[in-house]
């Protein structure tokens, strides 16, 4: 099994500031990469799949880069509405598995 | 716009076996190419993926959990279903479920693009 691994755990960041994610796969997962937020309360939003391509209506300001074991999620220009926990996610097509990251929470500095 | 929404019970004993619906609104479940998957997420294992399944029924399971799990499909009714079996604590957790995104696209097919709000299972005697 693939094992997701973000850094850090938690990320303290002013408002209008640049956030920057880690994750790292214990194997190659070529650009089979998502990354999704999660807010109190809600369910996980997708945010990039393809490591780097945007979900629908996500803003420009989040980016995702990085293949094969590691990969970022950029956070630009901070604002109050992103302070939340960001998962990555990885998938394989056979045998079908998917597994998250352990997540990293975003809060305000 | 799709939308899911899960009901099932929210206390259930150790060793009994756990029943959970879906229903999804916004499109028939048997027009889309897409597949219908059970999340859950607790404190201990974060996120975890438990199954999936096409609306003709083919199904496949996360390893971890699979001689405990089994979904169907009810298409007159616009859902689907997930059963886990002998429960124990570690089963306590918020389980959603989602659809996965576009099949067409080999890097979207294995990402969740809508998800129901989740119902909290506690396994407690």
């Amino acid at each position: 099994e693939i094992v997701m691994t973000q850094s850090p755990a938690t990320l303290s960041v002013s408002p209008g500031e640049r956030a920057t994610l880690s994750c790292t796969a214990s194997q190659s997962v070529g650009n089979k990469i998502a990354w999704y937020q999660q807010k109190p309360g809600q369910a996980p939003r997708l945010l990039i799949y393809g490591a780097s391509m945007r979900a629908t209506g996500i803003p420009a300001r989040f980016s995702g880069s990085g293949s094969e074991t590691e990969f970022a999620l950029t956070i630009n220009s901070l604002q109050s509405e992103d302070f939340a926990v960001y998962y990555c996610q990885q998938f394989t097509d056979w045998p079908p598995l998917y597994t998250f990251g352990q997540g990293t929470k975003v809060e305000i500095k | 716009q799709w939308q899911l929404q899960e009901s099932g019970p929210g206390l259930m004993k150790p060793s009994e076996t756990l029943s959970l619906t879906c229903a999804v609104s916004g499109g028939a479940i048997s027009g889309s190419i897409n597949y219908w998957a059970w999340i859950r997420q607790s404190p201990g294992k974060g996120l975890e993926w438990i199954g999936s399944i096409y609306y003709s029924g083919t199904d496949y399971y996360n390893p971890s959990l699979k001689s405990r799990v089994s979904m169907s499909v009810d298409t007159s009714k616009n859902q689907f279903s997930l059963r886990l079996s002998s429960l124990t604590a570690a089963d306590t957790a918020l389980y959603f479920c989602a659809r996965h995104n576009s099949a067409r696209d080999p890097y979207a097919s294995g990402t969740f693009g809508y998800w129901g709000q989740g119902t909290l299972v506690t396994v407690s005697s």
